[in-house]
């Protein structure tokens, strides 16, 4: 079974510029998950989405940031105009539903923004 | 709000000696627990998934203990390797389902 997969892993780009990460989560999983990872810190959740409903962006910075989830598979994270504290690793997670026996969240591997 | 600390932030033992990684977390009214190892650059693997119902979950060398009461859990790693040097991370879902992560703790085995 194939995992959840995330593009770029790598980004580099200066302040004020816009930037865009892509999702696939695993095939069948309804709820979607975005987390930003301060270095030396845990995951914090930014957005959740059931299919392609928001169920979670209370901590968003929706000034900024914004996600998407067309026809409840992939999804995409933008960032515009980016800050110099956006650096961070950005993962996307899934699972097969929000809650109960099967909330338990599998991870794509990250992709790293660093914005200089 | 739920708040999960992990003690201690780093640790470095020999190769074979066993390691014991603390988490602790606030608000006991939890769904589960989760352990994950995070390496260098990369996303997170989850290692071992505790119900609140439960008291200990094993795989392999692996063991996690819950005491929900006391709002604890220690993940044992038996015979330290290399290959187990990483970032654990330790993540609480509370009865909203999210989940709330500790900063981690980073483990070096030595040779």
């Amino acid at each position: 079974e194939a995992g959840v997969a995330q593009s770029p892993r790598y980004k580099i780009i200066e302040k004020r510029q816009s930037v865009a990460f892509w999702c696939n989560p695993i095939s069948g999983h309804a709820t979607l998950y975005w987390y930003q990872q301060i270095l030396g810190q845990g995951p914090k959740l930014l957005i959740q989405f059931q299919n392609n409903g928001v169920v979670d962006d209370s901590q968003l910075p929706k000034d900024r940031f914004s996600a998407e989830r067309l026809k409840g598979v992939d999804s995409t994270l933008k960032i515009q105009p980016a800050k110099l504290e956006d650096s961070a690793v950005y993962l996307c997670a899934s699972s097969l539903y929000w809650s109960g026996n099967y909330n338990e969240q599998f991870f794509g591997p990250g992709t790293r923004l660093t914005v200089l | 709000k739920q708040e999960v600390t992990q003690i201690p932030a780093a640790l470095s033992v020999p190769e074979g000696e066993n390691l014991v990684l603390n988490c602790s977390f606030t608000d006991s009214a939890i769904y589960n627990l989760q352990w994950f190892r995070q390496d260098p650059g990369k996303g997170l693997t989850s290692l071992l998934l505790i119900q609140s119902s439960q008291r200990e979950q094993t795989s392999g060398r692996l063991n996690a203990s819950l005491d929900k009461s006391s709002g604890r859990s220690t993940l044992y790693i038996a015979a330290s390797q290399p290959g187990d040097s990483a970032t654990y991370l330790c993540a609480v879902s509370s009865n909203d389902y999210k989940l709330s992560f500790g900063a981690g703790t980073t483990v070096t085995v030595r040779a």
